[in-house]
């Protein structure tokens, strides 16, 4: 079946430091999703990607999907304690499949 | 507009009790579905639903019905309650389908002793 791999599981950074985590997928994503779940909570959705080496922007976060479609990635720039949660990327084909999700703390 | 409801909040169980988790939403989407989330596991899909009267099965079925007789409602049934089902479960819905972005309830803690 369809899987979803994401690294790292866990990291820990200094406040303002840069955080990425990767995304990839055993077979070509019709598109990829990213959500944020915060401690205790659920997970929200943050941005689609659906061109081939399509980058989006918000803020501090930067999404690009690979040009096969079969990887993703999502980076912060300068870290704030806001952004501690899990990330997860989710790809689809006629179902989602999440990643494993990666567990962003950030030290103040 | 209260977006996609779960009940209950916590649940405890005995081995071998049945309960259903609800869940509904009233955004009109057309896609349902459940997850369920393990530590280092992420979301795994249970079951999902692509509109009324249409279901199917996720990664990790076992254990659990679902059925779809409205548009709104898409309750889990746990058959047979076992440890391994001890999890936090998470009811989500899309508009359409899988390339449309999923709304997530609050989520049902559950702990089966």
């Amino acid at each position: 079946g369809q899987q979803v791999m994401q690294i790292p599981q866990y990291q820990h950074v200094q406040e303002g430091e840069d955080f990425t985590t990767y995304c990839n997928s055993s077979t070509t994503l019709s598109t990829i999703q990213w959500y944020k779940q915060r401690p205790g909570g659920h997970p929200v959705f943050l941005i689609q990607l659906v061109k081939s080496g399509e980058v989006k922007k918000q803020k501090r976060l930067t999404f690009q999907f690979g040009e096969a479609k079969k990887n993703s990635s999502l980076h912060i720039t300068a870290t704030q304690t806001t952004d501690v949660g899990t990330y997860f990327c989710a790809g689809s084909g006629n179902q989602f499949y999440f990643g494993t999700g990666t567990s962003l703390t950030v030290i103040p | 507009n209260a977006g996609v409801t779960q009940t209950p909040e916590f649940q405890v169980l005995k081995t071998g009790q049945s309960m259903t988790l609800q869940c509904a939403q009233d955004m009109n989407h057309e896609y349902m579905s459940w997850y369920r989330q393990d530590p280092g596991m992420g979301l795994r899909l249970i079951h999902y639903s692509v509109g009324a009267g249409i279901t199917d099965q996720g990664e990790v079925p076992n254990g659990y019905n679902v059925s779809r007789s409205t548009t709104e409602d898409f309750p889990l049934r746990l058959l047979s309650a076992a440890p391994s089902q001890t999890s936090v479960y998470f009811c989500a819905s899309s508009r359409t389908g899988s390339r449309e972005k999923l709304f997530f309830g609050s989520g049902t803690q559950l702990s089966v002793l």
